[in-house]
């Protein structure tokens, strides 16, 4: 089947202007997370759906970072008044279960943002 | 917390030669390690993991990697390297968070020359 899709694949925004990036997991995939990756560095943890609920978002930089899930499939990550320290690829991965570790998590290609 | 360290933001091999990427974790629990490879502008693929068991866990395109907790290691290795193993390659371990986020580590470039 499909796998994890994202969409734009490629962003560019003026310095404070909102975006939003989209992901669309594996159907049937309960747990789906976001992460950040700047340049050169490994992909950090941003925040963590299960289903509709946000249950962790520890990982978000900052209050203009937003991220919704309402219908329990499709994910929206929303940046407010981007700053140039945004600029990153923000990866979307969806796991089949919730709360187990064994399970794998599915990447997708990841949006480049690039904030000017 | 839990963390990874990875040796060599670089590593260079000839095609055909052994291919060893270091990868040393930090954790107060019992860890679960995770190899990801990713390509040019592609999302991250994974190719093994270690949970519980057997300590030698082999994945997909020849790698395998061992866990070896006397040294906190989980290297990875592949006997032959092929110019297609060219890409860049993450050790991640899995979050004390309760909701499986993996951490990873900075990840290291593997480069096959012929």
């Amino acid at each position: 089947g499909a796998g994890v899709s994202q969409s734009p694949r490629y962003k560019v925004a003026k310095r404070g202007q909102d975006v939003a990036l989209r992901c669309d997991p594996i159907s049937g995939h309960v747990s789906l997370f976001w992460y950040q990756q700047a340049l050169g560095q490994g992909p950090e943890f941003l925040t963590y759906f299960q289903n509709e609920a946000q249950l962790d978002k520890s990982g978000l930089p900052s209050d203009r970072f937003f991220a919704e899930r309402p219908e329990g499939s499709v994910s929206t990550l929303k940046i407010q008044r981007t700053q140039q320290e945004d600029s990153a690829v923000y990866l979307c991965a969806s796991s089949l279960f919730t709360g187990l570790s064994t399970d794998t998590q599915y990447f997708g290609p990841g949006t480049r943002l690039t904030v000017l | 917390a839990q963390s990874v360290t990875q040796l060599g933001s670089h590593v260079s091999v000839s095609e055909g030669a052994l291919v060893l990427l270091r990868c040393n974790y930090s954790s107060s629990v019992p860890p679960y390690l995770f190899w990801y490879v990713q390509y040019p502008n592609q999302g991250l693929q994974l190719l093994l993991k270690y949970t519980t068991g057997a300590t030698l866990v082999k994945g997909i395109n020849g790698f395998e990697a061992e866990f070896k907790k006397s040294e906190t290691s989980f290297h990875l290795t592949k006997p032959s390297a092929h110019m297609s193993d060219a890409a860049e390659y993450f050790c991640a371990v899995i979050s004390n968070s309760g909701y499986s986020t993996l951490t990873f580590g900075k990840g290291t470039m593997l480069l096959v020359s012929p």
